[in-house]
């Protein structure tokens, strides 16, 4: 099973609310990334948990703020958004990032957000 | 800088076409490269993952080759089907740490 789940799969939100976004994935991957992706454009690297610690924040503004619970949860809280973070919200996952062998991230459907 | 980059940037083909879609990058000094497809809206499907000490991988219709001193990649697309149209991204791992750096993706369009 190379299965990536996210909820919601869809999300509007006024610039007050606050909003969680949910990943999962029970492959037994030690890595998780949340990646944005603006329409016709390439996913852009957000955040990497490595064993559950952050090991990569892409300079992201604290707007978005990061969560890994647990080895097979992943979650983006989102608070005080601007109508230009609309995106697809991508989630990955990937078997230990930081051995010799390199692995493949899989990634789940996405959460697509519109912010108003 | 390392940067990954696709041409075409669009492609449309007549069903049962063989193709060839293109990525360079700029560092030759990378971990792995990975192939992906990706829908209108939807998420990314990996289609093939080649480590930096291979020079192909092979899935059913599907052909990756890599050659890190010319700083390419190649996917080859035989017998295109319409069902194949969709947008193919390469994205090259350079360290340990995951990080993947996108090509811009080429939209393939494979007519009936």
């Amino acid at each position: 099973d190379t299965e990536v789940t996210q909820t919601p799969k869809h999300l509007v939100m006024g610039m007050t609310n606050k909003k969680s976004l949910k990943c999962e994935q029970h492959m037994g991957h030690r890595a998780m990334y949340w990646y944005k992706q603006k329409a016709k454009k390439p996913p852009e690297l957000m955040f990497v948990y490595s064993y559950e610690k952050l090991s990569i924040n892409e300079s992201v503004p604290s707007r978005f703020s990061p969560e890994c619970p647990n080895s097979s949860l992943l979650n983006l809280h989102l608070h005080a958004l601007q109508p230009e973070d609309s995106a697809l919200y991508l989630c990955a996952s990937s078997q230990d990032p930081t051995g010799a062998i390199s692995y493949e991230q899989y990634f789940g459907p996405g959460t697509r957000l519109t912010v108003t | 800088k390392q940067e990954v980059t696709q041409i075409p940037a669009a492609l449309s083909v007549p069903e049962g076409e063989n193709l060839v879609l293109n990525c360079s990058f700029t560092d030759s000094a990378i971990y792995n490269l990975q192939w992906f497809r990706q829908d209108p809206g939807k998420g990314l499907t990996s289609l093939l993952l080649i480590q930096s000490s291979q020079r192909e991988q092979t899935s059913g219709r599907l052909n990756a080759s890599l050659d890190k001193s010319s700083g390419r990649s190649t996917l080859y697309i035989a017998a295109s089907q319409p069902g194949d149209s969709a947008t193919y991204l390469c994205a090259v791992r350079y360290n340990q740490g995951g990080k993947l750096i996108f090509g811009q993706g080429t939209e393939l369009s494979v007519k009936p």
